[in-house]
């Protein structure tokens, strides 16, 4: 049961354009989203959060947006820089329950 | 800035041997996490501890698996009787306040043999 999709495994982008990572949800009970990004060999690091309240956070060249209605979120990143190359997990936490559910995660590539 | 510290950083055992993945998490956090990530596959959550008890586990932590916070400062995760499909990386994460962004160690490679 996939309650957090990122459904695109990869995505390339040309350094200095623009990345969007996609991300959905199906539990309407999730009420705070989060990104975070993940080298080889290290865990996962935090990125840029949303709570359900906002449709928009924005943080330097990280923006997250989210659609309630469509159950869906996105993380922009501009302009994308060659070490934003990572694996991008969106995860999200509802407030009755004591754990984070990840996606499967998004390989981004920025290509020089 | 202080970070979760997990060690060893590579597990290798036999199926049916015991491991114990040990983590310090951060001090002043009082959330503790074990999340595990199958090669390939997604992040999954394993088990939450807070005041010296599970307060929530997933289906996958089973009988084999147990947590323990045996002094002030480490956290561990034993797994009793290995089976190839533990193998994965398993992070430890730890947060001050609920609903807070979790900090992650950098995850103990366990590979059963």
């Amino acid at each position: 049961d996939q309650q957090v999709k990122q459904n695109s495994p990869s995505l390339s982008v040309q350094e200095g354009r623009i990345s969007i990572l996609n991300c959905d949800y199906t539990n309407s009970m999730f009420d705070y989203f989060l990104w975070y990004k993940k080298y080889p060999a290290e865990g996962p690091t935090f990125l840029i959060s949303i709570s359900s309240i906002k449709d928009k956070n924005e943080d330097g060249r990280f923006t997250v947006f989210l659609n309630k209605s469509a159950k869906h979120l996105s993380l922009h990143i501009v302009p994308s820089q060659p070490g934003d190359s990572a694996v991008y997990f969106c995860a999200a936490l509802s407030n009755r329950d004591d754990k984070i559910i990840f996606g499967k995660g998004t390989r981004l590539h920025i290509l020089p | 800035e202080p970070e979760v510290t997990q060690t060893p950083s590579h597990q290798v055992t036999q199926m049916g041997q015991e491991v114990i993945l040990r983590c310090v998490p951060i001090s002043n956090h009082l959330y503790f996490y074990w999340y595990r990530q199958i090669l390939g596959q997604k992040v999954e959550f394993l088990v939450s501890f807070y005041n010296n008890e599970i307060s929530e586990k997933s289906e996958i932590f089973d009988d084999q698996f147990s947590v323990e916070r045996p002094d002030g400062s480490n956290f561990t995760l034993k797994i009793r009787s290995t089976k190839l499909e533990d193998s994965a990386m398993y992070f430890c994460a730890s947060v001050g306040t609920r609903n807070s962004p979790l900090h992650f160690g950098n995850g103990t490679r366990l590979t059963v043999t």
